[in-house]
């Protein structure tokens, strides 16, 4: 089960960020990967990111938010987080978190977070 | 980029059959996933793997893929089952890759 927290207003220029708390499973876990994904009107399901432990970390992010988005693990609280900078009215959407397994095979989402409405507005 | 279009609704019968179509380039050589979404909710799957259902998905859920085209069929459907459907690949190019999505009306 995930469990996300965080902020739903950010303001234009600020950095969003959310927390995923990962319940039932274990966040340095060899076989899983920790994806954030955002759903908006215009840009449909959107795959964010990803780490995944496999004797080190590892990061993987989508071309479309590079160099604005990190994800960090925290293995001490089990927890995933986002943090998205320099946000604009175009990052407004529902954010995800999912587990997928081990990419490219095991390479679809399940279980998601319940989802957190982000909404960028002065 | 990668592409996958599915059409913007589907509407069904109760007690009939759903199918909905995801559209990609050579998509029979890639593995298709299916998500069901309702209203307020998040994405579940119900197929992965082209035809795989994970455990507690009914057995009227069922994927096939092949050439350009993965089709997720919904046998005997219920209203229960009226939502929204997406598809999803992994493409070495562009990562995950979803579809554009499906209504599914059961009326």
């Amino acid at each position: 089960q995930l469990r996300q927290s965080g902020p739903g207003l950010v303001k234009p220029s600020e950095t969003l960020s959310l927390t995923c708390a990962i319940l039932g499973d274990g966040v340095s876990s060899n076989s899983a990967t920790w994806n954030w994904i955002r759903q908006s009107p215009s840009r449909g399901l959107e795959w964010l990111g990803r780490t995944y432990y496999r004797s080190t970390w590892h990061y993987d992010y989508s071309s479309s938010v590079k160099g604005r988005i990190s994800i960090k693990p925290d293995p001490s609280k089990n927890h995933v987080y986002l943090h998205l900078q320099s946000v604009t009215p175009v990052d407004t959407a529902v954010y995800f978190c999912a587990k997928s397994g081990v990419v490219p095979m095991e390479n679809w989402f399940d279980p998601w977070g319940q989802g957190t409405q982000v909404i960028v507005s002065s | 980029s990668y592409v996958l279009t599915q059409p913007l609704s589907v509407s069904v019968a109760p007690g009939k059959t759903a199918t909905i179509t995801c559209g990609g380039n050579n998509i029979g050589r890639k593995s298709v996933n299916w998500y069901q979404q309702k209203p307020g909710q998040a994405p579940v799957l119900v197929i992965h793997f082209d035809g795989d259902r994970p455990s507690g998905i009914p057995e009227r859920f069922s994927g096939s893929n092949s050439g350009n085209t993965a089709t997720l069929t919904i046998s005997r459907a219920e209203a229960g089952d009226e939502a929204e459907y997406y598809c999803q690949v992994w493409d070495s190019n562009n990562d995950h890759v979803f579809g554009t999505g499906t209504k599914v009306t059961v009326l």
